[in-house]
């Protein structure tokens, strides 16, 4: 079965600061794809990366870089010199090459401070 | 024009009324989805349509009913709901449900439902 696990529930820093959201995922498949999707107040999911399991390389956009590490079935996101605009509630998912689900965590809620 | 466009943002209604989400998508794809978000629970996935088929229904209780009349377009029937049936319910679509592309989906903003 496949999981993921985002232990923080709630964070919240000082705008410029640099903040890190983690993400853990289960899954006993070798073809995966991993997602971080973004929900502001308004309400909508906006995508922001997806990768597969075979692409390892870290990836930076921007203020936002991604750390994906096999190892310890890891994809985190930082957030470099955030800005009160990234307030929101960030989604980790989880998708199998086999299906068409994504498995979402529960989210992290990220307060930034003025 | 945004891509996914769900109606109405907001509705209330009683346990005894019967009304309809609606969503629409203006990005060309063929799968849509419908997804429950509950205070506090993981988002859950209720319906899928590929091409106008439903190929995905999550033991979803017969007081929803989904219709894909066309691949642009996706409702959701409500009728006799419980209160604990009010959540943000969100709509999806994807380019497919296979291929490269397959599972990156776009969401619109939701219908706040509130059932009293």
């Amino acid at each position: 079965a496949q999981k993921v696990t985002q232990a923080q529930t709630e964070i919240s820093v000082v705008e410029k600061e640099d903040v890190t959201l983690d993400c853990v995922y289960e899954t006993r498949d070798t073809t995966y794809y991993l997602f971080w999707y973004k929900q502001p107040p308004s309400g909508e999911l906006v995508f922001l990366i997806r990768r597969n399991s075979f692409d390892e390389q870290n990836e930076i956009s921007g203020r936002y870089s991604w750390n994906f590490q096999k190892s310890t079935s890891s994809f985190n996101f930082t957030i470099t010199a955030s800005q009160v605009v990234d307030s929101a509630v960030y989604f980790c998912a989880l998708s199998v090459n086999r299906d068409d689900k994504i498995i979402f965590g529960k989210g992290t809620r990220l307060h930034i401070l003025p | 024009e945004t891509g996914v466009t769900q109606t109405p943002r907001h509705l209330v209604m009683g346990m005894t009324n019967k009304k309809s989400l609606k969503c629409e998508q203006h990005l060309g794809h063929n799968a849509m989805y419908w997804y429950k978000q509950s205070a506090k629970k993981p988002l859950e996935l209720m319906f899928v349509y590929s091409l106008e088929e439903r190929v995905e229904n999550n033991s979803v209780p017969s007081r929803f009913s989904p219709e894909c009349p066309n691949s642009s377009h996706l409702f959701l029937h409500l009728h006799t709901l419980q209160p604990e049936d009010s959540a943000l319910y969100l709509c999806a679509s994807s380019q497919d449900t296979a291929g490269r592309d397959k599972n990156i989906q776009y969401f619109g903003a939701g219908t706040r439902l509130s059932v009293l």
